[in-house]
């Protein structure tokens, strides 16, 4: 069965790095987006991404963000200078069409990638 | 007010109850309807789509309630693997962003 990727598992920065969070969707789907989930706290959206660019982002996805799709597999989330409180799990997700496009699109998820900011 | 609210449990049950998860949802125009499963650490996983007309699958079924913006979930015939945080999630009208419920946690025991 056809799956999001993500790499890596975990990541652990100091406050200031700047990181890069990579997934790989699912090849056939065409809309990308990448959700946080801070340690006990509900899924949250961040951007959504399609035909190369940004289609919607949050108030979360400040100036600190970015995402690029620098080639034709992989979906990338910058933060350029980490705060603490960006510590958490990052989803990457795809789909066929927009969540939002068709009644019931369904949005695969990836493993997610731990970030933790010391 | 939130946007999209459930209780968040936990809701201890034995094995082969029958359980039920309610959520609310405050934008109207609300298009599509889920609900995900997340096991501890791990992605949400789509559990089921909600249609209007009510849908099941296996031991789950799912209802939704446009008048008053709500969505359930029913468990039958409870296992100990159905444990877990259940999502209910909305795409709004437009864009295509889903929103999260806090989750219900769900532990069966034996």
């Amino acid at each position: 069965e056809p799956e999001v990727t993500q790499t890596p598992s975990h990541q652990v920065t100091q406050m200031g790095q700047e990181v890069i969070l990579r997934c790989v969707p699912i090849s056939n789907h065409l809309y990308f987006y990448w959700y946080r989930q801070i340690l006990g706290q509900k899924v949250e959206f961040l951007v959504s991404f399609y035909n190369n660019e940004i289609s919607e982002k949050s108030e979360i996805f400040d100036d600190q963000f970015s995402v690029e799709r620098p080639d034709g597999s992989n979906f990338t989330l910058k933060i350029r200078s980490t705060k603490l409180e960006d510590s958490a799990m990052y989803f990457c997700a795809s789909s066929e069409q927009g969540t939002g496009a068709f009644m019931n699109t369904e949005a695969f998820f990836g493993q997610g990638t731990r970030l933790t900011v010391v | 007010r939130k946007e999209v609210e459930q209780d968040p449990g936990p809701f201890n049950v034995p094995e082969g109850a029958t359980v039920a998860f309610n959520c609310t949802y405050s934008n109207s125009a609300s298009q599509s309807f889920f609900w995900y499963r997340q096991d501890c650490r791990k992605e949400p996983k789509l559990l089921m789509s909600v249609y209007s007309s009510g849908n099941e699958d296996g031991r789950f079924t799912a209802q939704l309630n446009r008048a008053s913006q709500y969505i359930s979930l029913l468990i039958r015939d409870s296992k100990l693997s159905d444990s877990a945080t259940y999502l209910c999630v909305v795409n709004e009208e437009y864009g295509n962003k889903l929103v999260f419920g806090a989750g219900t946690i769900l532990r069966v025991k034996s």
